[in-house]
């Protein structure tokens, strides 16, 4: 049963415009969520988190939306560089002794 | 600031040892991650504090691994029983809010 669901595989967005990151999710018990970058032949690292209190959290170029509603998250990436080319992960958090695992992740693209 | 320290530098066990390893991050920062860094697997995020709560655990590769942070300056990673298979250089990073800061490693070898 997968928590978390990021329905593009991939996305491609020209240097300079918006990359918007979509996950969806299925608990509404969920009260935060993190955002990992990783790049090939590397581990995952932490990119940005949001708590379920906020709607919004912004680091830099980098912004999560949280749509309780919806049970939806977003991550836009505004302006989109060349380094942003990587593939990103949404995951919630653990959840007593249960292991959870990430999305499927979205391969970002940035094109010059 | 001498930003973030690890301990030690460089472990050599045997096979069933208990390891231990320390880090403490920049003073200030509230969050705290330990990494593994291998030639086959790369760097992986094995746990994240936030003001010293564990958050995210999930890649600790198994029970052999915990990771604990008593207090804002000091976490500990420790192994037990240590395996030939978890020989990697062990990374401590610390964060407020931003840019991720690296120690400098301890290389742990398992005979």
């Amino acid at each position: 049963d997968q928590q978390v669901k990021q329905n593009s595989p991939s996305l491609s967005v020209q240097e300079g415009r918006i990359s918007i990151l979509n996950c969806d999710y299925t608990n509404s018990m969920f009260d935060y969520f993190l955002w990992y970058k990783k790049y090939p032949a590397e581990g995952p690292t932490f990119l940005i988190s949001i708590s379920s209190i906020k709607d919004k959290n912004e680091d830099g170029r980098f912004t999560v939306f949280l749509n309780k509603s919806a049970k939806h998250l977003s991550l836009h990436i505004v302006p989109s560089q060349p380094g942003d080319s990587a593939v990103y992960f949404c995951r919630p958090p653990i959840q007593g002794a249960q292991k959870l695992v990430f999305g499927q992740g979205t391969r970002l693209t940035i094109n010059p | 600031d001498a930003g973030v320290i690890q301990s030690p530098r460089h472990e050599v066990t045997e096979m069933g040892q208990e390891v231990t390893l320390r880090c403490k991050p920049i003073s200030g920062h509230n969050s705290l991650f330990w990494y593994r860094q291998t030639m086959m697997r790369g760097l992986e995020l094995l746990i994240y504090f936030n003001n010293n709560v564990p958050i995210d655990d999930s890649g600790m590769p198994e029970d052999r691994f915990s990771a604990k942070m008593p207090n804002a300056s000091f976490s500990t990673l420790k192994i037990q029983p240590s395996e030939p298979r978890d020989s990697a250089v062990y990374f401590c990073a610390s964060r407020e809010s931003g840019e991720l800061f690296f120690g400098e490693g301890s290389r742990l070898t398992v005979l």
